[in-house]
């Protein structure tokens, strides 16, 4: 049974670079979200799509990330221009999109922006 | 708007103590609540969620109870385990803002011998 995959598990990129991470979602499931994990901020929404549309895209992200999703089965999340800001693990999750049902989450990317 | 609020960013304890990190909120409406858990260079995962017939929800030894006067739902168990040491996220979701989930801002937990 499938879970959450992403891809790559790690990627080095140097400041300035174009990187694209990619989330295949459980099968299925209609709601899939993009987090950027810190140990100083948290959890933080960067997108957050509904049967392939875009609900919620966060505020301060919207200058240098895209998110996308083509297909239910696929999404992508590009970060352009990288900063060293940018470096932290980002995860990908999806759910049915129910009220009380549980959200899956991939093993993430861990990015390293030099 | 809606929020969930976790008030120590860091918890640490003896092992055979007992653990309860706090969680509260504020929406709108009746919401669900959650605790998920992530272990090191894991995934997050499930550790429970409150029930709509107000039954108290239980997984692995943790326990948590839904207090609607209170805004609370923080996270319980009698006795932590050195294998209970982890990152606790509260979140929670209701059926009038997109069904989305809003998770807090996580609790470390480390559990000591």
């Amino acid at each position: 049974d499938a879970g959450v995959t992403q891809t790559p598990r790690h990627e080095v990129a140097e400041k300035g670079q174009t990187i694209i991470l990619k989330c295949e979602p459980v099968s299925g499931h209609n709601d899939l979200f993009w987090y950027r994990q810190t140990k100083i901020q948290g959890l933080e929404l960067l997108s957050y799509f509904r049967s392939k549309s875009l609900m919620e895209d966060g505020g301060a992200f919207k200058d240098r990330f895209k998110a996308e999703m083509l297909n239910s089965s696929f999404s992508t999340l590009k970060i352009q221009p990288t900063e060293p800001k940018d470096s932290a693990v980002y995860l990908c999750a999806s759910s049915l999109g129910t009220a009380n049902t549980e959200v899956f989450f991939g093993k993430g990317t861990r990015l390293t922006v030099v | 708007g809606d929020s969930v609020t976790q008030t120590e960013g860091l918890v640490t304890l003896t092992e055979g103590l007992p653990v309860m990190l706090n969680c509260t909120y504020q929406s709108t409406y009746s919401p669900f609540l959650f605790w998920y858990v992530q272990h090191l260079n894991e995934a997050p995962k499930l550790l429970l969620k409150s029930f709509t017939d107000n039954k108290r929800p239980e997984h692995q030894g943790f326990h948590a109870t839904l207090h609607k006067s209170s805004s609370s739902f923080h996270l319980q168990k009698s006795s932590a385990q050195l294998s209970d040491s982890a990152l606790y996220y509260c979140a929670l979701s209701y059926p009038y803002s997109n069904n989305r989930i809003f998770f807090g801002d996580g609790t470390q937990l480390v559990v000591k011998p």
